[in-house]
């Protein structure tokens, strides 16, 4: 069964930092690897979709990476901002199962 | 707009009475699929169906039934719900196609069982 982690579970910086959000996965049989952020009591917003074949993507501050032989994935997000305080989901998709990882909490102080 | 609808978006009931949260999704996905958080387990998935008349169960199904009988609406149904399936819950859906599968996700519902 697909074991999903995320390292660390909380991550407190000043604003403008970047913050580095770990996540390794058991499995590297995936189709897809999706970064999520959630506010407290609120849905999930897709950040990134990372497909199999591809090593990263980026949208504006954000990349993400793709390791599938070492089943890792990381999201960098540059220049931190307190809007960014949440918590951030990888998930992994495996043709219709998915499985997430507990999160990251992240605080960006002002 | 593009979006996945969840009703209702809060609800308060008693053990052992039937209950159906609904879902609806206006992309014309084929892939839908059911999800609760709790605070310490994550979010873990209930069903999923990646066609009409197709479901499968994912890592936590006990309790819940589910049906696909269209394309955009997959409700989840409780028959005897219990105090421990208070959760919240979250429908998702995407096109799924192995090269074009982001998930998108509902706003949620929150259930508490008496």
């Amino acid at each position: 069964k697909q074991e999903v982690t995320q390292i660390p579970a909380a991550l407190s910086v000043p604003e403008g930092e970047n913050l580095v959000l770990n996540c390794s996965f058991t499995d590297s049989a995936i189709y897809n690897l999706q970064w999520f952020r959630q506010d407290p009591g609120k849905g999930l917003t897709s950040l990134l979709l990372i497909q199999s074949s591809q090593r990263e993507q980026t949208s504006g501050r954000l990349n993400a990476s793709l390791d599938k032989s070492s089943g890792r994935s990381t999201l960098y997000i540059a220049a931190s901002q307190p809007g960014d305080s949440a918590t951030y989901l990888c998930v992994t998709d495996s043709w219709g199962k998915l499985q997430f990882g507990a999160g990251t909490q992240v605080v960006v102080t002002p | 707009e593009a979006q996945v609808t969840q009703n209702p978006r809060y609800l308060i009931t008693v053990t052992g009475k039937k209950l159906t949260v609904t879902c609806s999704q206006n992309m014309n996905h084929e892939y839908m699929s059911w999800y609760r958080q709790d605070p310490g387990l994550g979010l873990r998935q209930i069903y999923y169906s990646m066609n009409v008349e197709v479901t499968d169960k994912g890592d936590v199904p006990e309790g819940y039934k589910v049906s696909r009988k269209e394309k955009r609406n997959f409700p989840l149904i409780l028959e005897s719900p219990s105090p421990n399936q208070t959760s919240l819950y979250f429908c998702a859906s995407s096109l799924g196609d192995r090269d074009h599968n982001e998930q998108f996700f509902g706003p949620g519902t929150r259930l508490t069982v008496l």
